[in-house]
């Protein structure tokens, strides 16, 4: 355990309403990473982070951003959520030094 | 274009049995492979990994085995025990400090291990 949690667990949201996940640790890690989870697709890397307000894009980062205004947050938000983005989204953290990242329990989004 | 594949979507496998999970890859730059096993309602879980320079690495039921020539990895399970049944996701990652970490995974292959 790696002492992260992801707000919230579950969320259905209308076409065109913007969304925020929120991915939160507890242990001070530098590198944080939003992923999609689909079927066919495994896990698909959206958006990273290195540190404090920097970021960077992933594979699929079209209709999402992201910030992380302190060490323990990194939001991901759907600015104009479209079905396409009906997923499962995952957040994770890297050990310094290592290339393991583990993971938050999910978010599970659908969009109406 | 996927560089991580899983062309296996599932395997059943009977208790006690040895399970051997696949994964290929195309991008010669990878030097880094982790296996990760999930759950349904829960988020991915770090099983083992093993670096470009080593050909096998074992962690008590679990080992895998890389080869470089032909860009492929595989995951042995011995013996399978009905808890193993899960989805199970091979990674790869670039070393140096410019790919930050990041990780490219297959498509994940369904493991059932029947009683």
């Amino acid at each position: 355990d790696a002492g992260i949690t992801q707000s919230p667990r579950h969320k259905v949201t209308e076409t065109g309403t913007p969304v925020t996940l929120r991915c939160h640790q507890t242990e001070n890690h530098r590198y944080m990473y939003w992923y999609r989870q689909d079927p066919g697709h495994g896990l698909r890397l959206i958006h990273y982070s290195y540190g404090v307000k920097d970021t960077d894009k992933g594979e699929v980062s079209d209709g999402y951003s992201v910030s992380r205004s302190k060490t323990e947050d990194f939001l991901l938000t759907l600015e104009s959520a479209t079905s396409s983005q009906t997923s499962v989204y995952f957040c994770a953290i890297r050990l310094a030094a290592t290339y393991e990242q583990y993971f938050g329990p999910g978010t599970r989004l659908t969009v109406t | 274009d996927q560089q991580v594949k899983q062309n296996s979507p599932s395997l059943s496998v009977q208790e006690g049995r040895i399970s051997i999970l696949n994964c290929d890859y195309t991008n010669s730059m990878f030097d880094y492979f982790l296996w990760y096993k999930k759950y349904p309602a829960e988020g991915p879980t770090f099983l083992i990994s093993i670096s470009s320079i080593k050909d096998k690495n074992e962690d008590g039921r679990f080992t895998v085995f890389l080869n470089k020539s032909a860009k492929h990895l595989s995951l042995h399970i011995v013996p399978s025990q009905p808890g193993d049944s899960a989805v199970y996701f091979c990674a790869a990652s670039i070393a140096g400090g410019t790919s930050y970490g990041k990780l490219t995974f297959g498509q994940g292959t369904i493991l059932t291990v029947h009683p």
